[in-house]
């Protein structure tokens, strides 16, 4: 397997843009997680799915944040409309109970 | 609730040892160490379940302690390579919601 795929890895956004950020989790993996990480908050769970159903999104900060998993293999988490303070680096992570969360590479968002 | 982690930041030696602390107001069900370096993803170290099954990197090693909802990684004899930012993730309850503390910075120096 590939590993966890985010795409795009660099995003470089105007304020009041849409955004959207993907993930692919590895095959056979229930739970996909979203974190934001910045150097003030550290990592941030955003949201989370269990079997493509959103669990707790208490993390979500606003209104301006949605994340949808309409497959097992296959997320996104929208940004709209963006500000200058969405502006981190976007995590995906997925995995199975009693294991490990596996990390992709990230996505690098910053909204001018 | 993100469970705290201690010290923020620690210096040593090649060679030397460290212990990192981890600490959450719940009961747990597991705790996860990652690793992780200046612009790359956090990288898994080691997860201990509940009950005490462990597992992860031979080298690394920690202790969970269930009844007071504390953990501490051990790294001994560091190398140059240890250095980074690590992160404790803590779950608890009947789902697999893992959430982080803010990370203890490592530096290894020569």
């Amino acid at each position: 397997d590939a590993g966890v795929i985010q795409s795009p890895r660099h995003e470089v956004t105007e304020m009041g843009q849409e955004v959207t950020l993907r993930c692919k989790p590895i095959s056979g993996h229930d739970y996909l997680f979203w974190y934001r990480q910045t150097m003030m908050r550290g990592l941030e769970l955003l949201i989370y799915f269990n079997n493509n159903v959103p669990i707790d999104d208490s993390g979500m900060p606003e209104d301006r944040f949605s994340a949808k998993m309409p497959n097992a293999s296959f997320s996104t988490l929208k940004i709209q409309p963006s500000e200058p303070r969405d502006s981190a680096v976007y995590f995906c992570a997925s995995g199975t109970r009693r294991t490990e969360a596996f990390f992709g590479q990230g996505t690098r968002l910053t909204v001018v | 609730q993100q469970p705290v982690q201690s010290p923020q930041a620690v210096i040593l030696r090649e060679g030397e040892d460290a212990v990192i602390n981890c600490s959450s107001s719940k009961a747990l069900y597991s705790v996860h160490w990652y690793r992780q370096k200046h612009g790359e993803a956090p990288v898994f170290l080691m997860i201990l379940l509940k009950g005490g099954e462990q597992k992860g990197h031979e080298k690394i090693s920690a202790s969970f302690n269930e009844k007071k909802q504390q953990s501490s990684l051990y790294l001994t004899a560091s190398q140059l390579s240890y250095s980074g930012t690590y992160f404790c993730g803590t779950e608890g309850g009947s789902n697999y919601k893992l959430t982080f503390g803010k990370g203890t910075l490592l530096t290894v120096n020569p």
